[in-house]
């Protein structure tokens, strides 16, 4: 497609579930972020990846998160024995990194998760 | 470290009002600074973005901003405002070379009566 596809759009899932959120950034996008969006609050980085190099995992909130990017496109985000404080619009973005010069980041539409 | 103040969390103007969106940011060098529109139910998408050069930026839909380094601001301006305007509006702070790391601030809601 023409922009970043995410899915599921909506997730509901009981206390304790592990959780799969996926990303499909623009067709040769090298970069590509995930956030977390919880009601009434801005944006909150969560890991970046670039390319070939580490992912920049430093927005983590624990290690129940993780995500992995497989062949340089699609990007994974996995949340593992959710808790209720999970709840909240999970987005992703991409972008044509321009050497040193990050470009604009397009966003997905995101996944919204509920944790009951 | 950085951070971005949205002082206003919602605001409701006429249509046909201006519109002036106010953001704060703290930041320790040179900050490359965004506004997003969040429409409900979708992705976030930008509006304009500034860096270096002219402190009065022009983006999309009519809208502008200017950077002023003295009050550490970057409000969002548009003349006249529309219905399909109706969203929410981020402003960001971050680094050149990494803007997806940036700093959102809380949102601003903006709400358009007829």
């Amino acid at each position: 497609g023409a922009g970043v596809s995410q899915s599921p759009s909506n997730k509901v899932t009981e206390k304790g579930k592990d959780v799969e959120l996926r990303c499909d950034p623009i067709s040769g996008h090298t970069a590509l972020y995930w956030y977390r969006q919880s009601l009434g609050q801005g944006l909150e980085f969560l890991i970046y990846f670039q390319g070939n190099s580490a992912p920049d995992k430093s927005g983590l909130p624990s290690d129940r998160f993780s995500a992995e990017r497989t062949g340089g496109s699609v990007s994974t985000l996995t949340i593992q024995r959710t808790q209720q404080e999970d709840s909240a619009v999970y987005l992703c973005a991409s972008s044509l990194a321009l050497g040193s010069v990050a470009g604009e980041l397009f966003f997905g539409e995101g996944s919204r998760l509920t944790v009951l | 470290a950085q951070s971005v103040t949205q002082p206003d969390i919602h605001i409701t103007v006429s249509e046909g009002a201006s519109l002036e969106l106010r953001c704060n940011y703290s930041y320790g060098a040179t900050p490359y600074l965004f506004w997003y529109v969040q429409s409900p139910g979708q992705g976030l998408q930008l509006l304009l973005k500034y860096f270096s050069g002219d402190t009065l930026v022009q983006g999309i839909k009519g809208f502008e901003a200017e950077f002023k380094r003295s009050q550490s601001s970057f409000n969002l301006r548009k003349p006249s405002v529309h219905w399909s305007d109706a969203a929410e509006y981020f402003c960001a702070v971050g680094a050149l070379s990494n803007a997806g790391k940036s700093t959102f601030g809380d949102g601003t809601t903006l709400t358009v009566k007829p």
